[in-house]
């Protein structure tokens, strides 16, 4: 079974803050993606990285996908209270059984 | 373009019953896949139809089981509910495998 860890779990911050989420696996994953989820909804797809040291920028979000695809992390600049919300990573496997994989979550508080 | 649609939002049984949740994927996508979050599980993988096969599953007992119809919408049915089975239960289309579009879930509350 191929589980990916998220840390922190909760992060409450204040406006203007940076703050870097991290996501991590023993396994080795084709390619990774963040979503975002909001109470009420269902997850929405921020991003897919997909090669080996990849970054892509969103805005004021950052993500980079480790050099061995088994890690990466999500890094906001200057926080808003827009970007509370519950933080996703998930893994789709190699292989033929592709599937997604998510993480625990962290849920994200910006406060005014 | 309308999103992903579930129906019912909100739902509340009782131990020992069954429900059957509904899904309507966005026009053109034939892929559609199942998952159940909860706070101490976080987001689960149920399993996966593509043109009314199930093409993949995920770690659940069979009272868990799922079909797709010939116009893509799908149903979730749970048998012999329990307790732990509370929980939002959120339906997935893709046209693209690594590209999914969520639905708002449905929301089950076992009592």
């Amino acid at each position: 079974t191929q589980l990916l860890e998220q840390s922190p779990q909760f992060l409450s911050i204040q406006e203007g803050e940076n703050l870097t989420v991290y996501c991590n696996s023993s396994s080795v994953f084709s390619s990774l993606q963040w979503y975002r989820q909001e109470p009420g909804e269902g997850p929405v797809l921020l991003v897919t990285v997909v090669t080996g040291g990849e970054v892509k920028k969103l805005k004021r979000l950052t993500f980079q996908f480790g050099d061995a695809r088994k890690d990466s992390s999500l890094h906001i600049t200057a926080a808003q209270p827009g970007d509370t919300g519950l933080y996703l990573c998930a893994g789709i496997s190699s292989g033929s059984a592709r599937q997604l994989t998510f993480g625990s979550g962290t849920q994200l508080t910006v406060l005014p | 373009k309308a999103g992903v649609t579930q129906t019912p939002r909100y739902l509340i049984k009782t131990r020992g019953q069954q429900v059957t949740l509904s899904c309507s994927p966005i026009s053109g996508h034939r892929s559609v896949s199942w998952y159940q979050q909860t706070p101490g599980q976080g987001l689960q993988f149920l399993f996966e139809y593509f043109s009314e096969t199930q093409r993949n599953k995920g770690n659940f007992p069979g009272r868990f089981s799922g079909r797709q119809f010939s116009n893509s919408r799908s149903e979730m049915n749970v048998s012999t509910l329990e307790l732990g089975d509370s929980a939002l239960y959120l339906c997935a289309s893709s046209l693209l495998y690594n590209e999914q579009f969520f639905g708002p879930g449905t929301r089950l509350t076992v009592l």
